[in-house]
């Protein structure tokens, strides 16, 4: 077992261009969040996932943003037209659902918007 | 809505010294509190979890309080080493739902 595995780890794009990052959990959790940090801030909840299942979004996701988990197993997270303001580490973690169990989290992604 | 905060931004110890780096919140339906380490430039990683039917949890030189009366939560590390020093946050989640974050404490480890 790898942990959880994030790829890119580091995206710079053009302001308007579409990025797509891919989230890679612990093989048996069924659960998979994501969430969005910036410098000096705790990480802040966008989404997660029960299986294929998206159980919830943040009210802060804006309608650019989607992510999806189409077989239960990686996720993907799409942000269009990007605008300056996304820049941030993009964070993925999953965790076994039985009650409550710890989440563990990946790298990240670090998006750079110019 | 909920949240979760910490009394002090930055923290600084002598190695060897033990550290305390402590965290309020607000949702009193909160059960399930995590502490995470982050060193710069990678994810958060797990360092010790407790649920709300219990005052105190112990781990490799890790000891997480909590105090539901007053919905304080601590992290206490003994005999601090120049590894420990990172960004450590508290998370609370009530069932089992999504964690919630607080903006974090640096900890720097003087030698």
């Amino acid at each position: 077992d790898t942990g959880v595995s994030q790829n890119p780890r580091h995206k710079i794009t053009k302001r308007g261009q579409n990025v797509t990052f891919r989230c890679d959990p612990i093989s048996e959790h069924n659960r998979l969040y994501w969430y969005r940090q910036t410098l000096g801030q705790g990480p802040e909840f966008l989404t997660y996932f029960q299986n294929e299942a998206q159980l919830e979004k943040s009210r802060l996701l804006s309608d650019r943003f989607s992510a999806e988990r189409p077989k239960g197993s990686f996720s993907t997270l799409e942000i269009q037209r990007t605008e300056q303001g996304d820049s941030a580490m993009y964070l993925c973690a999953s965790s076994l659902y039985q009650g409550l169990t710890e989440a563990f989290f990946g790298q990240g992604t670090r998006l750079t918007v110019v | 809505g909920e949240s979760v905060g910490l009394h002090l931004p930055t923290l600084s110890v002598q190695e060897g010294d033990n550290s305390i780096i402590n965290c309020a919140y607000s949702n009193s339906a909160s059960d399930y509190f995590i502490w995470y380490k982050q060193e710069s430039g990678k994810g958060p990683q797990f360092i010790i979890d407790i649920r709300s039917n219990m005052d105190k949890r112990q781990g490799q030189r890790v000891t997480v309080l909590l105090n539901k009366t007053v919905k304080h939560l601590s992290l206490q590390i003994a005999a601090t080493q120049p590894g420990d020093s990172a960004v450590y946050f508290c998370a609370e989640a009530e069932g089992a739902q999504k964690l919630v974050f607080g903006q974090g404490t640096r900890l720097t480890i003087n030698p």
